[in-house]
């Protein structure tokens, strides 16, 4: 069974960083391009960055460009977000997601989702 | 970028009726490499992290009753859920994956009348 367990949520200032991590079991972590997803309270899914299996191929949404840095450990099995100068705005429920389809190069769809981590920047 | 538009953004149906969702594109979703459509539908469940319905715009995933289906090509998508049951209550979400630069639909909240 796919198992995807998030951490390192919590209370931060504006300004301030974070790390999440994401455990990943029941797959070969190794095979997958892996996701971060996020939902503002009261707000729909937003897509927030994708790896590949090797970090060759990293993508951000432009909402956190050059502020969040995803990163992964495959011997580790592990997904990370790196998010850096943290504004109210990025204040959701973070989701280490599965990605999968062999879908030529492009995006694939969400398969399998962590139960979230919850991330609130507040003064 | 591609942009997914969904209509409506609340809908409210009988049980036993049926319920119908619809996505946009602001792009052809189809590659004609292999004449696929890239586009999923997940539900979202307060809660629960949200599970895949459909994938490739028509295909059932794993273990998801065939009272949901999606149909549409290119630009224009839509999901249908038969004989609506009480545990279908949520949100639903398209989302494209034609682009790298992966986008999720607004929205479609489903209540019970």
């Amino acid at each position: 069974e796919v198992q995807l367990v998030e951490s390192g949520g919590g209370l931060v200032k504006p300004g301030g960083s974070l790390r999440l991590s994401c455990a990943a079991s029941g797959f070969r972590f190794s095979d997958y391009s892996m996701n971060w997803v996020r939902q503002a309270p009261g707000k729909g899914l937003e897509w927030v960055s994708s790896t590949d299996v090797t970090t060759n191929y990293i993508y951000y949404a432009d909402s956190v460009r050059g502020r969040f840095t995803i990163s992964r450990d495959n011997a580790k099995n592990s997904l990370y977000l790196q998010m850096n100068s943290l504004r109210v705005e990025d204040t959701a429920v973070y989701y280490c997601v599965k990605e999968e389809g062999d879908t030529g190069g492009k995006g694939g769809w969400f398969d399998s989702w962590g139960q979230g981590s919850l991330v609130t920047v507040s003064s | 970028d591609i942009v997914v538009t969904q209509s409506p953004d609340s809908l409210t149906v009988s049980l036993g009726e049926r319920a119908t969702i619809n996505c946009k594109s602001s792009q052809s979703l189809l590659f004609t490499s292999n004449n696929k459509n890239y586009l999923a539908w997940y539900q979202h469940k307060p809660g629960q992290p949200p599970k895949v319905l459909i994938y490739w715009a028509s295909t059932r995933a794993s273990g998801v009753p065939d009272r949901f289906s999606g149909s549409g090509s290119g630009t224009d998508f839509t999901l249908t859920i038969n004989s609506l049951q009480a545990e279908d209550v949520g949100i639903y979400y398209c989302q494209q994956y034609y682009s790298t630069l992966l986008a999720f639909g607004q929205g479609t909240r489903l209540e019970i009348k």
